[in-house]
């Protein structure tokens, strides 16, 4: 039973196109996030989601927009991809306020 | 100045070593301290926090803080070769479990057997 599942594992688009990353997660957790994880492997938080309300949101473009529908849910979708947009994505959840499982990531490749 | 620094390693260390993965942060105010290792490929997994000063112990894992100095580290002992992998810091930022992390850029441990 995986705990942090995430949708698509792999994702390669055109620029400008429009995509969503799902993620869903079995533990029964309150708070989700989502990071980026950039080419040189820094981990970087870009939103975070405590029972399907919005608590951290990173100074990231207005092109990303996260989607809580119910508190085992977070998904991110963006619009208009550019090429800086290539990184591998995690989804993450907590029962407090570490994100403590992460999902299996998301490698996005705009080209 | 990075917020949360590492060295990116390599760190090389035989098989049955003792590894030290080392970490600074810049916010004194910080509280809350975290590990993450990350196999090549994979997601992070957490294996260490750590809030008040000195050393903290888990099996062959001990974590250690010097807020007056802002530094924590990592101890593996008795290395093994599936210890390899990148280890990563993390610092909550401020003086509030607000979840939100700042990583160090990871440091890649190499276990030669």
């Amino acid at each position: 039973d995986t705990a942090v599942s995430q949708t698509p594992k792999y994702l390669v688009t055109q620029m400008g196109n429009d995509k969503s990353i799902k993620c869903e997660q079995n533990l029964g957790h309150d708070t989700m996030y989502w990071y980026k994880q950039d080419s040189k492997k820094f981990l970087k938080i870009m939103f975070s989601y405590n029972n399907k309300e919005l608590i951290i949101n990173e100074t990231v473009p207005n092109r990303f927009s996260p989607k809580s529908p119910d508190k085992a849910h977070l998904n991110l979708h963006i619009n208009s991809l550019e090429l800086g947009d290539s990184a591998v994505y995690f989804c993450a959840s907590s029962q407090d306020q570490t994100p403590a499982f992460f999902g299996q990531g998301t490698r996005l490749t705009v080209v | 100045q990075k917020e949360v620094e590492q060295n990116s390693g390599p760190l090389s260390v035989p098989e049955g070593a003792i590894a030290s993965l080392n970490c600074t942060y810049s916010d004194r105010g910080s509280q809350s301290f975290f590990w993450y290792r990350q196999y090549s490929g994979k997601s992070p997994e957490l294996i260490m926090s750590i809030y008040s000063n000195g050393d903290k112990e888990d099996g062959r894992f001990t974590a250690q803080l010097n807020k007056a100095s802002q530094y924590v580290s990592l101890l593996i002992r008795d290395s093994q070769p599936s210890d390899s992998a990148t280890y990563l810091c993390a610092v909550n930022k401020g003086s509030s479990n607000t979840g939100k992390l700042i990583f160090g850029q990871g440091t890649t441990l190499q276990v030669k057997p």
